[in-house]
């Protein structure tokens, strides 16, 4: 058990909705990331949070929005959903913000699915 | 922007061999993390390596950060099945952004 916690595990919506991922990390833990991962692919990193700040953004959707609440935990807000934003949603949690050398810690994941 | 060579993409192996997967990058990283990936669940950190040469093992994984500080090797002994999974390195590069391979996806010959 990683720490970091997902809800909900799984989400079926229907295209144009709107859903929130929300994300628990690791106790201690300032920093939350969100990733994305297609069908067999690799990870794709959305956002970065630390202590309640944007820190990084990778590629994230204009539709796809996040924040850090202060009690650390974050909340991804995908928005006019399309079929292809089927995927699965992982938050990590580390230590660190810059110079973060800090090994990241991935919860399980919210596998949505838009129909 | 910045990206790790991961290889191989896949491999099938046989029960009890021994396996080895890299990655290698353009430019210098600061760390080298080893992660695996079961289906429908999230990546788990198997070594985390932070200076060059440092060689660690983790039960049959052992993993080294090269010493050029461009590269990493994660090598699994005598394989087993539940090895089955896909295998992602990552590293902190000089502006300590965390860069992610593609993976290697491990697969046993049935």
């Amino acid at each position: 058990d990683s720490g970091v916690t997902q809800t909900p595990k799984h989400l079926i919506t229907a295209t144009g909705q709107r859903v929130t991922l929300r994300c628990s990390p690791r106790s201690g833990d300032l920093s939350v990331y969100w990733y994305q991962q297609s069908l067999d692919q690799g990870l794709q990193f959305l956002i970065q949070y630390y202590n309640g700040e944007e820190r990084a953004k990778g590629n994230i959707l204009e539709r796809f929005s996040a924040q850090q609440f202060p009690d650390l935990h974050s909340e991804l807000n995908l928005s006019s959903l399309e079929l292809g934003d089927s995927a699965l949603y992982f938050c990590a949690s580390s230590a660190f913000r810059d110079r973060g050398i800090s090994p990241l810690h991935f919860g399980n994941g919210t596998r949505l699915t838009v129909t | 922007g910045q990206q790790l060579n991961q290889s191989p993409q896949s491999m099938f192996i046989q029960e009890g061999e021994d396996v080895s997967m890299n990655c290698t990058s353009s430019s210098i990283f600061n760390t080298w993390l080893w992660y695996k990936q079961d289906p429908g669940e999230g990546p788990v950190l198997l070594i985390a390596l932070y200076k060059a040469g440092e060689l660690t093992s983790n039960g049959r994984l052992t993993a080294q950060f090269g010493i050029t500080r461009k590269d990493s090797f994660l090598n699994i002994s005598a394989s087993i099945p539940s090895d089955v999974g896909i295998y992602f390195c990552a590293g902190h590069d000089s502006n300590y952004q965390l860069i992610w391979g593609a993976g290697t996806k491990l697969i046993i010959k049935p």
